[in-house]
Protein backbone atom coordinates (compact mmCIF):
# COMPACT_ATOMS: atom_id res chain seq x y z
CA UNK A 1 0.00 0.00 0.00
CA UNK A 2 1.19 3.42 -0.65
CA UNK A 3 -0.96 5.31 1.92
CA UNK A 4 -1.14 8.91 1.50
CA UNK A 5 0.14 9.71 -2.00
CA UNK A 6 0.51 13.87 -2.05
CA UNK A 7 1.54 16.02 -5.69
CA UNK A 8 3.56 18.19 -6.23
CA UNK A 9 6.49 17.83 -3.15
CA UNK A 10 7.39 21.56 -4.22
CA UNK A 11 5.89 24.26 -5.88
CA UNK A 12 6.71 28.39 -6.23
CA UNK A 13 3.58 30.47 -7.68
CA UNK A 14 3.25 34.26 -8.33
CA UNK A 15 0.92 36.10 -6.60
CA UNK A 16 -2.60 35.80 -8.00
CA UNK A 17 -2.37 32.36 -9.49
CA UNK A 18 -3.95 29.42 -9.04
CA UNK A 19 -3.12 25.48 -8.22
CA UNK A 20 -4.27 22.10 -7.13
CA UNK A 21 -2.84 20.38 -5.10
CA UNK A 22 -3.22 16.64 -5.31
CA UNK A 23 -3.80 14.25 -2.30
CA UNK A 24 -4.67 10.17 -2.83
CA UNK A 25 -5.43 7.23 -0.49
CA UNK A 26 -5.30 3.67 -0.92
CA UNK A 27 -6.47 2.75 2.47
CA UNK A 28 -10.50 3.24 1.80
CA UNK A 29 -10.20 5.57 4.76
CA UNK A 30 -13.54 7.94 5.02
CA UNK A 31 -12.14 10.77 6.43
CA UNK A 32 -9.85 13.18 4.38
CA UNK A 33 -8.03 16.31 5.83
CA UNK A 34 -5.52 19.06 4.50
CA UNK A 35 -3.61 20.68 7.04
CA UNK A 36 -0.97 23.86 6.82
CA UNK A 37 1.95 23.81 9.01
CA UNK A 38 4.03 27.28 8.98
CA UNK A 39 7.75 27.07 10.67
CA UNK A 40 8.23 26.38 13.83
CA UNK A 41 4.00 25.65 14.40
CA UNK A 42 1.39 23.25 14.75
CA UNK A 43 -0.47 21.90 11.99
CA UNK A 44 -3.49 23.82 11.37
CA UNK A 45 -7.12 22.49 9.72
CA UNK A 46 -8.18 23.85 6.75
CA UNK A 47 -10.96 21.32 5.14
CA UNK A 48 -12.06 18.23 6.16
CA UNK A 49 -13.78 15.57 4.55
CA UNK A 50 -15.83 12.75 6.08
CA UNK A 51 -17.15 10.63 2.66
CA UNK A 52 -17.13 11.01 -1.22
CA UNK A 53 -19.28 13.91 -2.05
CA UNK A 54 -19.23 15.43 1.63
CA UNK A 55 -16.83 18.54 2.80
CA UNK A 56 -16.68 21.05 5.22
CA UNK A 57 -14.20 23.96 6.39
CA UNK A 58 -11.46 23.49 9.50
CA UNK A 59 -9.81 26.54 11.49
CA UNK A 60 -8.30 28.00 8.43
CA UNK A 61 -10.62 27.68 5.05
CA UNK A 62 -9.61 31.28 3.47
CA UNK A 63 -8.24 31.42 -0.07
CA UNK A 64 -8.97 27.48 -0.37
CA UNK A 65 -11.60 25.35 -1.82
CA UNK A 66 -11.49 21.29 -2.07
CA UNK A 67 -14.03 18.67 -3.51
CA UNK A 68 -14.19 14.67 -2.69
CA UNK A 69 -15.62 13.22 -6.02
CA UNK A 70 -13.97 9.73 -5.00
CA UNK A 71 -13.27 7.56 -2.00
CA UNK A 72 -9.88 8.36 -2.90
CA UNK A 73 -9.50 11.70 -3.52
CA UNK A 74 -9.17 15.36 -2.06
CA UNK A 75 -7.76 18.11 -3.75
CA UNK A 76 -7.03 21.27 -2.43
CA UNK A 77 -7.64 24.27 -4.67
CA UNK A 78 -5.62 27.71 -3.82
CA UNK A 79 -7.39 30.76 -6.00
CA UNK A 80 -5.43 34.12 -6.13
CA UNK A 81 -2.01 32.80 -4.38
CA UNK A 82 -1.13 35.34 -1.88
CA UNK A 83 2.08 34.98 0.21
CA UNK A 84 0.44 34.60 3.48
CA UNK A 85 -0.16 31.18 2.03
CA UNK A 86 3.23 30.15 1.67
CA UNK A 87 3.52 27.13 3.70
CA UNK A 88 3.89 23.19 4.01
CA UNK A 89 0.86 21.22 3.41
CA UNK A 90 -0.23 18.01 4.82
CA UNK A 91 -2.70 15.91 3.43
CA UNK A 92 -4.53 13.62 5.72
CA UNK A 93 -6.65 9.98 6.28
CA UNK A 94 -8.32 7.91 8.95
CA UNK A 95 -10.38 5.66 9.70
CA UNK A 96 -12.12 7.06 12.24
CA UNK A 97 -13.14 10.57 13.34
CA UNK A 98 -10.20 12.73 15.00
CA UNK A 99 -9.91 11.87 18.71
CA UNK A 100 -11.68 8.59 18.54
CA UNK A 101 -10.20 5.39 19.67
CA UNK A 102 -10.20 4.60 15.97
CA UNK A 103 -9.17 8.04 14.63
CA UNK A 104 -5.04 7.18 14.02
CA UNK A 105 -4.27 9.93 11.40
CA UNK A 106 -1.91 8.66 8.47
CA UNK A 107 -0.39 11.53 6.51
CA UNK A 108 1.50 12.42 3.24
CA UNK A 109 4.70 13.62 2.71
CA UNK A 110 3.79 17.18 2.22
CA UNK A 111 3.76 19.79 -0.46
CA UNK A 112 5.88 22.81 0.13
CA UNK A 113 4.39 26.09 -1.55
CA UNK A 114 6.19 29.44 -1.69
CA UNK A 115 4.22 32.32 -3.10
CA UNK A 116 6.16 35.07 -4.53
CA UNK B 1 -5.07 27.06 21.37
CA UNK B 2 -3.57 24.10 21.74
CA UNK B 3 -4.67 21.87 25.32
CA UNK B 4 -1.30 20.86 26.06
CA UNK B 5 2.37 21.85 27.40
CA UNK B 6 5.21 20.54 26.03
CA UNK B 7 9.18 21.61 26.70
CA UNK B 8 10.59 23.06 23.39
CA UNK B 9 12.97 21.05 22.95
CA UNK B 10 14.84 18.02 24.75
CA UNK B 11 18.79 16.74 24.45
CA UNK B 12 19.26 13.00 24.59
CA UNK B 13 22.18 10.44 24.30
CA UNK B 14 21.68 7.95 22.16
CA UNK B 15 21.00 4.41 23.40
CA UNK B 16 19.34 5.81 26.29
CA UNK B 17 15.66 6.24 27.63
CA UNK B 18 14.08 9.30 26.74
CA UNK B 19 10.85 11.17 28.61
CA UNK B 20 9.05 13.44 26.85
CA UNK B 21 6.80 14.77 29.55
CA UNK B 22 3.51 16.62 28.62
CA UNK B 23 1.20 18.56 31.22
CA UNK B 24 -3.16 18.41 30.21
CA UNK B 25 -4.38 19.81 33.04
CA UNK B 26 -8.01 20.45 31.32
CA UNK B 27 -8.52 17.56 29.90
CA UNK B 28 -11.63 15.62 30.06
CA UNK B 29 -12.27 12.03 31.05
CA UNK B 30 -13.07 10.86 27.63
CA UNK B 31 -10.19 12.45 25.58
CA UNK B 32 -7.85 9.85 24.43
CA UNK B 33 -4.19 11.67 24.45
CA UNK B 34 -2.52 11.07 21.59
CA UNK B 35 0.82 11.40 20.51
CA UNK B 36 2.61 11.99 17.39
CA UNK B 37 6.17 12.68 15.88
CA UNK B 38 7.23 14.24 12.92
CA UNK B 39 10.91 13.72 11.75
CA UNK B 40 12.38 16.36 9.74
CA UNK B 41 11.20 17.55 6.10
CA UNK B 42 8.56 14.76 6.48
CA UNK B 43 4.57 14.64 7.43
CA UNK B 44 3.83 13.32 11.00
CA UNK B 45 3.48 10.24 11.92
CA UNK B 46 1.54 8.34 14.69
CA UNK B 47 3.33 7.24 17.86
CA UNK B 48 0.97 5.83 20.28
CA UNK B 49 -2.06 6.76 22.05
CA UNK B 50 -4.07 6.04 25.54
CA UNK B 51 -7.07 6.77 27.67
CA UNK B 52 -6.22 6.06 31.45
CA UNK B 53 -3.88 2.98 31.44
CA UNK B 54 -0.61 2.53 30.84
CA UNK B 55 0.11 1.55 26.71
CA UNK B 56 2.90 -0.28 25.14
CA UNK B 57 3.25 -0.61 21.18
CA UNK B 58 6.64 -1.45 18.75
CA UNK B 59 7.74 2.17 19.22
CA UNK B 60 7.06 3.21 22.34
CA UNK B 61 5.22 3.57 26.18
CA UNK B 62 2.68 6.06 27.25
CA UNK B 63 2.52 6.51 30.69
CA UNK B 64 -0.45 8.36 32.22
CA UNK B 65 -0.77 9.56 35.62
CA UNK B 66 -3.79 8.55 37.56
CA UNK B 67 -5.35 12.13 37.51
CA UNK B 68 -4.69 11.93 33.63
CA UNK B 69 -3.40 15.66 34.23
CA UNK B 70 -0.35 14.84 32.46
CA UNK B 71 1.85 12.03 30.72
CA UNK B 72 5.04 10.58 29.38
CA UNK B 73 6.03 9.27 26.20
CA UNK B 74 8.70 6.76 26.84
CA UNK B 75 11.46 5.69 24.05
CA UNK B 76 13.15 2.85 25.40
CA UNK B 77 16.17 3.01 24.08
CA UNK B 78 16.58 6.19 21.22
CA UNK B 79 18.48 6.17 18.33
CA UNK B 80 19.37 8.63 15.89
CA UNK B 81 16.11 8.49 13.85
CA UNK B 82 14.00 9.56 16.92
CA UNK B 83 15.16 12.40 16.44
CA UNK B 84 12.37 14.50 15.65
CA UNK B 85 9.13 16.87 16.80
CA UNK B 86 7.03 14.96 19.29
CA UNK B 87 3.83 16.18 19.75
CA UNK B 88 1.35 15.53 22.34
CA UNK B 89 -2.57 16.16 21.48
CA UNK B 90 -5.76 16.52 22.50
CA UNK B 91 -8.84 16.84 20.55
CA UNK B 92 -11.32 19.99 21.32
CA UNK B 93 -14.67 20.75 20.26
CA UNK B 94 -14.59 21.98 16.84
CA UNK B 95 -18.82 22.60 15.61
CA UNK B 96 -17.88 22.43 11.77
CA UNK B 97 -16.60 18.57 12.29
CA UNK B 98 -19.26 16.04 11.87
CA UNK B 99 -17.49 14.22 14.43
CA UNK B 100 -17.71 17.58 16.77
CA UNK B 101 -14.11 17.09 17.62
CA UNK B 102 -10.63 17.65 16.06
CA UNK B 103 -7.08 17.55 16.89
CA UNK B 104 -5.22 20.45 18.04
CA UNK B 105 -1.66 20.76 17.41
CA UNK B 106 0.76 22.44 19.37
CA UNK B 107 4.47 23.48 18.28
CA UNK B 108 5.66 19.92 20.09
CA UNK B 109 8.96 19.34 21.78
CA UNK B 110 12.05 18.86 19.38
CA UNK B 111 13.61 15.97 20.59
CA UNK B 112 17.76 16.18 19.73
CA UNK B 113 19.77 12.46 19.85
CA UNK B 114 23.32 13.29 20.91
CA UNK B 115 25.70 10.40 19.57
Amino acid sequence: NAGVTQTPKFRILKIGQSMTLQCTQDMNHNYMYWYRQDPGMGLKLIYYSVGAGITDKGEVPNGYNVSRSTTEDFPLRLELAAPSQTSVYFCASSYGGQGARTGELFFGEGSRLTVL
Amino acid sequence: DAKTTQPNSMESNEEEPVHLPCNHSTISGTDYIHWYRQLPSQGPEYVIHGLTSNVNNRMASLAIAEDRKSSTLILHRATLRDAAVYYCILRDYFSGMDSNYQLIWGAGTKLIIKP
